[in-house]
């Protein structure tokens, strides 16, 4: 079974500065999607970024961006110019290619203080 | 961007009664649904997945008794929790995976279970 692990359950930052959530994950799989999820106070889930784990190329997503490394099993979210809009859980997932077996991170909790 | 519904937002239900929630995807069609729940202040767990005119398949540990899932159409699916109890309550989520994007998933806002 596949494994996500996210080990920072709290986070702060300085609107305006950078900070970067870590994620590693566990899989024997060849190919699969990662994603970053945002879960705001509302408890809406809203992607933030996704990558193909067949792309070497790191995802980017406006001020969101991804380091995808495929061996080491590492995917961490940068955000620059953080925002305080920003202020919610984020959510590491995995799945399959065959679209199945989601799992999510335990999640970080990420405060943008003004 | 695609819409994912779930009715009700917010249910109330005494022990042992059951309770169906509903998914339903307003703009797309959906080959595979997914149901979570997710406890305070924790991640989502994944419960089962939702094919289209088949029976879902169930993690290990969900009781596929107690949580019925049936995927009608391609624009819904539904979760009924059967003969609930204290303990089911929670926090459940579905999300539609987009017919033609493999990785195109939509989450709804969620339904908030208590049970008395």
């Amino acid at each position: 079974a596949q494994t996500v692990t996210q080990s920072q359950p709290e986070m702060s930052v300085q609107e305006a500065e950078t900070v970067t959530l870590s994620c590693t994950y566990d899989t024997s799989e060849n190919n699969y999607y990662l994603f970053w999820y945002k879960q705001p106070p509302s408890r809406q889930m809203i992607l933030v970024i996704r990558q193909e784990a067949y792309k070497q190329q790191n995802a980017t997503e406006n001020r969101f961006s991804v380091n995808f490394q495929k061996a080491a099993k590492s995917f961490s979210l940068k955000i620059s110019d953080s925002q305080l809009g920003d202020t919610a859980m984020y959510f590491c997932a995995f799945m399959k290619q065959q679209l199945n077996d989601m799992r999510f991170g335990a999640g970080t909790r990420l405060t943008v203080k003004p | 961007g695609a819409v994912v519904s779930q009715h009700p937002s917010w249910v109330i239900c005494k022990s042992g009664t059951s309770v169906k929630i509903e998914c339903r995807s307003l703009d797309f069609q959906a080959t595979t649904m997914f149901w979570y729940r997710q406890f305070p202040k924790q991640s989502l767990m994944l419960m089962a997945t939702s094919n289209e005119g088949s029976k879902a398949t169930y993690e290990q540990g969900v009781e596929k008794d107690k949580f019925l899932i049936n995927h009608a159409s391609l624009t819904l699916s539904t979760l009924t929790v059967t003969s609930a109890h204290p303990e089911d309550s929670s926090f459940y989520i579905c999300s539609a995976l987009r017919g033609g994007s493999p990785y195109e998933q939509y989450f709804g806002p969620g339904t908030r279970l208590t049970v008395t």
